[in-house]
């Protein structure tokens, strides 16, 4: 059973697009999270959830939207895609907030 | 902004070295400090959690020592093989911040055969 998973798992779109990345963790964990593999390969957070409470908002634009159904779910919407969201977005959770992180497989995002 | 580096950023070592790196974070309001691993192609994988000043974790050949009060962390790899080819990545969190990790830009280990 895959513990944190992620789709799609590839996502090509155009400028301009609305698109969603979902992310499902079965591991019965509160937090859950929302990363972005910078050009560099770097890893900086996006978002947080913990019970369906946003507790971190990183400065990042208000296109990227995260939407926590339940416990379980996290997903990030996007608005009018631009060049720059292109990278890797990484789902984790952790069963409490100073817990290790389990990831998801990553979301590669190509914007052309 | 929290400032967490990692030293060096790669490092290339031949089978059966042994193999250390840095994590250095601000030694005020310390909450935890975590070590993942994370292979190309895949995602990050948590080593360690460390909490108090002078912890020691070991997994296997792979161990990690915590100095809270300085700000920084080692990760001991002992006689490296092939397979811990990664990058090593520590993420910080801060008292105040619960919830957030700052992670370090991360360790590229290449160890050859």
């Amino acid at each position: 059973d895959t513990a944190v998973s992620q789709t799609p798992k590839y996502l090509v779109t155009q400028m301009g697009n609305d698109k969603s990345i979902k992310c499902e963790q079965n591991l019965g964990h509160d937090t859950m999270y929302w990363y972005k593999q910078d050009s560099k390969k770097f890893l900086k957070i996006m978002f947080s959830y913990n019970n369906k409470e946003l507790i971190i908002n990183e400065t990042v634009p208000n296109r990227f939207s995260p939407k926590s159904p339940d416990k379980a779910h996290l997903n990030l919407h996007i608005n009018s895609l631009e060049l720059g969201d292109s990278a890797v977005y990484f789902c984790a959770s952790s069963q409490f907030q100073n817990y290790e992180q389990y990831f998801g497989p990553g979301t590669r995002l190509t914007v052309t | 902004i929290l400032n967490v580096e990692q030293s060096p950023q790669s490092l290339h070592v031949q089978e059966g070295d042994s193999t250390n790196f840095t994590c250095s974070f601000p030694s005020s309001n310390f909450y935890a400090l975590h070590w993942y691993r994370w292979e190309t192609a895949k995602s990050p994988e948590a080593l360690f959690v460390m909490t108090l000043n002078g912890d020691e974790k070991k997994k296997g050949r792979i161990s990690a020592t915590l100095n809270t009060k300085e700000g920084y962390s080692y990760l001991y790899i002992k006689g490296s093989q092939p397979e811990d080819s990664a990058t090593y990545l520590c993420a910080f969190m801060v008292e105040t911040n619960a919830g957030k990790s700052t992670f370090g830009d991360g360790t590229t280990l290449t160890v050859k055969p």
